[in-house]
């Protein structure tokens, strides 16, 4: 089956690091870009980045430029998005996705989604 | 940064047409993809360049794109179409991605 599978829900401190995983599986990993979505609580969806597994070539939004960082593990079909320092402000579903080959610029297929929780 | 513009909320009957615009500078020279998500779910992708339907979409949803528009047509309407629709296209340069606020479809 063709899918990407999100890891788990994370609750953290303020200023905590974390580094949430994205596997995909049933298709060629290292030939389809991966990008990462934020969608706070009730809100809409905003684009991250995204990176091309193969020679992990990676593009920011402006917005999320040194907020975050993106990074993949072709060997083991796994995109990651990691911070170093977590603020309130980050708390939101986090989802990964996939470039397909053939609908241009868009997601063609999306994780479940890994909820973030900052908290004191 | 760069942009994309949709209305907050359509509303319409069951059966009739809803049309979901999205403005952006790039769209004359950019395509436009529309997203659909339900509540709790992750979102679909459910028109791309404009007007291409992926599979397993059904036929009532069109899409169309002129100017600095693109439109997400809903014909025939049904209680299943409530949902989020959020637009996405990248900036002038492609070098990255945007996505739309996001559009309430109510099926009243």
């Amino acid at each position: 089956e063709v899918q990407l599978v999100q890891s788990g829900a994370e609750v953290k401190q303020p200023g905590q690091s974390l580094k949430i995983s994205c596997k995909g599986s049933g298709y060629d990993f290292t030939t389809s870009w991966i990008g990462w979505v934020r969608q706070m609580p009730g809100k809409g969806l905003e684009w991250m980045g995204i990176i091309y597994p193969r020679d992990s070539d990676t593009r920011y939004s402006p917005s999320f430029q040194g907020q975050v960082t993106i990074s993949a593990d072709k060997s083991i079909s796994t995109a990651y998005l990691q911070w170093s320092g977590l603020k309130a402000a980050d708390t939101a579903i986090y989802y990964c996705a996939r470039r397909g080959q053939t609908a241009g610029d868009s997601f063609d297929m999306w994780g479940r989604g890994t909820m973030v929780t900052v908290s004191s | 940064s760069y942009k994309l513009t949709q209305p907050p909320s359509v509303s319409v009957s069951p059966g009739q047409t809803a049309r979901i615009t999205c403005s952006g500078d790039a769209l004359p020279n950019k395509y436009g993809y529309w997203y659909q998500q339900k509540p709790g779910q992750a979102p679909v992708l459910v028109m791309y360049k404009d007007s291409e339907r992926p599979s397993g979409i059904p036929e009532r949803f069109s899409g169309s794109s002129s100017g600095t528009t693109v439109t997400l047509t809903i014909s025939g309407v049904q209680a299943e179409d409530e949902a989020d629709y959020y637009c996405q296209s990248s900036d002038s340069s492609g070098t990255y991605w945007v996505f739309g606020g996001g559009t309430k479809l109510t099926v009243l």
